[in-house]
């Protein structure tokens, strides 16, 4: 186990609803990184949040967003639903910078399926 | 087109034998470059990280190569037990926040 924890593990939504997936981080690790993982492929690159300020992002419109909070707990939103949202999506928690020498841990993801 | 592509797509061995999988990247330059091990719907676990000026790590029975000059590298399985079955993903970091990830490759270990 990483000690990154999601929530929640499943869920099912209708087309332009809005979702709030969320984020547990290792304790003292002050990144979180988000990824979209559709059936067969590598995550996708969502977004990087460092000391609860956004830092980068990936090929994602605005309708994805998302949020670092001072314990290091994190939220991915998103709003107006589309069925190609629907893929796995990953956490991953670290020391440091994403992008930078520092090991990433991974939560096990939340299972979205839009309708 | 992806920056980190990998072969094969997927491949099955039988338990106790060797195997290699290929990651072939174009970003340039790039800061590090890791293998991870993702069983079916969990999230990846790293099995290495290697900077632009190595050229191989190991982490038991997994041996990472790495070759900047072709941009090619490669995850070494040895002894194949059937806990390996799970998808091999390649990941180049392009800056300090983005990593690409390559699709993965499929790794089945038969008895």
């Amino acid at each position: 186990e990483t000690g990154v924890t999601q929530s929640p593990t499943h869920l099912i939504k209708t087309r332009g609803q809005q979702v709030t997936l969320r984020c547990s981080s290792q304790s003292g690790h002050n990144t979180v990184s988000w990824y979209q993982q559709a059936l067969g492929q590598g995550p996708q690159f969502i977004f990087q949040y460092y000391r609860e300020e956004e830092n980068g992002r990936g090929n994602f419109p605005p309708r994805f967003s998302g949020l670092q909070f001072p314990n290091y707990s994190s939220e991915l939103n998103v709003n107006a639903l589309e069925l190609d949202d629907s893929a796995l999506y990953l956490c991953a928690s670290s020391f440091g910078l994403a992008g930078a020498s520092y090991e990433q841990y991974f939560g096990p993801g939340t299972r979205l399926t839009v309708t | 087109k992806n920056q980190v592509e990998q072969s094969p797509q997927s491949l099955i061995i039988l338990e106790g034998k060797n195997c290699t999988l290929q990651c072939n990247y174009t970003v340039s330059p790039f800061s590090n470059l890791r293998w991870y091990k993702q069983d079916t719907g969990r999230g990846p676990v790293s099995l290495t990280i290697m900077t632009f000026s190595e050229n191989t790590k190991s982490n038991g029975r997994y041996t990472a190569t790495l070759d900047a000059d072709t941009k090619q590298s490669s995850l070494h399985i040895t002894a194949s037990q059937l806990s390996d079955s799970a998808s091999y993903i390649c990941v180049v970091s392009i800056n300090d926040y983005k990593l690409s990830f390559g699709a993965g490759t499929t790794v089945t270990v038969r008895a």
